[in-house]
């Protein structure tokens, strides 16, 4: 089945530790997403790839890197996590940006920082 | 700004009930609506996707219907069961990137 795959499902890392999640894609969709939600809130956009071309939130912290080797895989680096970091990450593809299709999400990862 | 509003935030129903499940959105100028179902701890399952072109979707007990003109989208839940408690979402799209933005959804618990 195509889907969307995110490893590690649950990450523990210590304050200040670089830690790195993977995002993966069998439905060769030209753009790849990550959201942030934290707890009982709703899902945050953290930037996007469309193909190889990289766009971030105005808001994104400096701290939330990203790379996309290939049109299957996707990652999102957190150079320094803090205590505020803990959170799900979303991972989420899409055909295209011109917003007639749908996004397609990942089961997420947990992040949790000690 | 895009704003996404769900009410109500939290549901309580015995199985069985027919409920209704509300989000409204100020910028009419949408290409689709999304409803997404989220269980605790896990990612987004996507429900329905309606197209602004398209009145409603239906999927097995599910149908969403979408009001363009008044901003709305309401998703209809026929003969609830225990295994339908779950946290509801609707988004829509929005900017460069088709970045969704979400309702604070509707958590709904069905007892049996």
């Amino acid at each position: 089945d195509a889907m969307v795959i995110q490893n590690p499902r649950y990450q523990v890392t210590q304050f200040g530790k670089p830690v790195t999640l993977s995002c993966s894609q069998t439905l060769n969709h030209n753009v790849m997403y990550w959201y942030q939600q934290k707890s009982s809130q709703a899902p945050k956009l953290l930037f996007h790839y469309y193909d190889k071309d990289f766009n971030n939130e105005a808001d994104t912290p400096d701290n939330f890197q990203s790379r996309r080797p290939n049109t299957s895989f996707c990652f999102l680096d957190i150079r320094s996590p803090g205590l505020g970091d803990a959170a799900m990450y979303l991972c989420a593809t899409s055909r295209e940006t011109s917003g007639s299709f749908g996004q397609f999400f990942g089961p997420g990862t947990r992040l949790t920082v000690l | 700004k895009q704003e996404v509003t769900q009410i109500p935030a939290a549901l309580s129903v015995p199985e069985g009930e027919n409920l209704v499940l509300n989000c409204s959105f100020t910028d009419s100028a949408i290409y689709n609506l999304q409803w997404f179902r989220q269980d605790p701890g896990k990612g987004l399952t996507s429900l329905l996707l309606i197209q602004s072109s398209q009145r409603e979707q239906t999927s097995g007990r599910l149908n969403a219907s979408l009001d363009k003109s008044s901003g709305r989208s309401t998703l209809y839940i026929a003969a609830s069961q225990p295994g339908d408690s779950a946290t509801y979402l609707c988004a829509v799209p929005s900017g460069a990137g088709n970045m969704l933005t979400f309702g604070g959804g509707t958590r709904l618990m069905v007892k049996p």
